[in-house]
């Protein structure tokens, strides 16, 4: 079964600076995705990232970057430039196919990030 | 914009009364989805829909059933709510090809039971 670990249940963050949230897996599988999203607190999930098992290149999207050590198993997002409106609960996920079909996804525990003026 | 809308925001039940939560998405993918996510915990799915076809996790109560009458609608019933079933509900879609395909979420629908 796969298993998602973030270790870190809040994080302070001072406003402009940068941030990385932590994210390490298990899996036998050799090919996997990996997803960050972002919750607020009026509770919508919303994709950030994404990043596949066979991409050789970390993946970015604007503001946000993931750090991907496959020999470490972990995948940790950093935030550049923190804005007060990053403040959320940040959750990171594992695909794996799902019986009939799609795709399931194992979350973690989550980070609630706090950025500060 | 092309999205997923959940009805209503929220929702209040008194136990054991049926419920119904309701899903649609205006992105026509193909894999509609249903998570229970609860106080300070992770989503946890509860079943799927690829097209036509339900497919329900090993751990989900019976309480618990969907139905989906068309590619934009989905719905969440729960015929006999505790007080251990209130919780935000997730509706999510996807399309079925592409590893890299993200879910896409709705608002969800905070449920409270009295």
């Amino acid at each position: 079964a796969q298993k998602i670990t973030q270790t870190q249940p809040g994080m302070f963050v001072q406003e402009k600076e940068a941030v990385t949230l932590d994210c390490t897996y298990d899996t036998s599988d050799q090919s996997y995705g990996l997803f960050w999203y972002k919750q607020p607190s009026s509770g919508e999930m919303i994709f950030l990232i994404y990043q596949g098992s066979y991409d050789e290149q970390n993946a970015t999207e604007g503001r946000y970057s993931l750090n991907f050590q496959k020999a470490r198993k972990s995948a940790n997002l950093v935030i550049s430039a923190s804005q007060l409106g990053d403040s959320a609960m940040y959750f990171c996920a594992m695909r794996e196919a799902a019986t009939g079909g799609g795709n399931k996804l194992t979350f973690g525990t989550g980070t609630q990030l706090k950025v500060e003026l | 914009d092309a999205m997923v809308i959940q009805n209503p925001r929220y929702q209040v039940t008194q136990f054991g009364k049926p419920v119904t939560l309701s899903c649609s998405q205006t992105l026509n993918h193909n894999v509609m989805y249903w998570y229970q996510q609860k106080s300070s915990q992770a989503p946890k799915l509860l079943f799927h829909y690829y097209d036509k076809d339900f497919n329900n996790e090993a751990d989900t109560p019976d309480n618990f059933q969907s139905r989906r009458p068309n590619t934009s609608f989905c719905f969440l019933d729960i015929r006999s709510p505790g007080l251990g079933d209130a919780a935000m509900y997730l509706c999510a879609t996807s399309r079925d090809q592409g590893r890299s395909q993200p879910q896409h979420f709705g608002d969800g629908t905070r449920l409270s039971i009295l």
